[in-house]
């Protein structure tokens, strides 16, 4: 069964930091582009970064650029999201998505998602 | 960044009837358009890519049509399982954007 499990979710400081995690199974990991798409509580959907295949290639939506970086370790299946300087405003649900083999794709298969509040 | 705007923003509908929601891009992006499905607590699914391509397993009730800046979404006999929120999304350009939303409700 292809799938996406998110972990690492939970409750942190503004100005804080946090790492997400995504395990993928049920397909070849490593040829596709993959995606953090988020959704704040109440909102719409946010993307908010993709990594190429390779992990050579990365793109960020403008307001959280400098501070997530994405990554990912293909011998493990895994996509990463590291945020640093934690605002409010990233509160949201993380959810992992799988691109297309381009840069640009619909996200056919996502994960159920993980919760990050900021709060002091 | 690409805006992409939907309309309406909710609608009341019946089972049996024809819905259609449209979306509409600040700028062109050709085909690079799909619809996803979200229910209450969960993921969005893909429905549509491409504009009009029906995404594997999605039944043949959904539909896509447009190009450029204007596209629909078209649930041709809305049946119990489609009361959700549909999102349209832009995949021409970075950063990818998605609409606002279209809630569809029992009336």
């Amino acid at each position: 069964e292809v799938q996406l499990v998110e972990s690492g979710g939970g409750l942190v400081q503004p100005g804080g930091s946090l790492r997400l995690s995504c395990a993928a199974s049920g397909f070849t990991f490593s040829s596709y582009w993959m995606s953090w798409v988020r959704q704040a509580p109440g909102k719409g959907l946010e993307w908010v970064a993709n990594i190429k295949q390779d992990g050579s290639e990365k793109y960020y939506v403008d307001s959280v650029k400098g501070r997530f970086t994405i990554s990912r370790d293909n011998a493990k299946n895994s996509l990463y999201l590291q945020m640093n300087s934690l605002r409010a405003e990233d509160t949201a649900v993380y959810y992992c998505a799988r691109d297309g083999t381009y840069a640009l794709d619909a996200f056919d298969i996502w994960g159920q998602g993980t919760m990050v509040t900021v709060s002091s | 960044a690409i805006r992409m705007t939907q309309s309406p923003s909710s609608l009341s509908a019946s089972t049996g009837d024809r819905v259609t929601i449209t979306c509409r891009a600040s700028q062109g992006i050709s085909s690079y358009l799909a619809w996803y499905q979200q229910k209450p607590g969960k993921a969005p699914k893909l429905l549509i890519y491409a504009a009009s391509t029906l995404q594997s397993g999605v039944p043949s009730r959904f539909s896509g049509s447009g190009s450029g800046t204007d596209f629909t979404l078209t649930i041709s006999c809305l049946q119990s399982e489609d009361f959700a929120t549909y999102y349209c999304q832009q995949y021409y350009s970075y950063p990818q954007t998605f609409g606002q939303g279209t809630k569809v409700e029992i009336k």
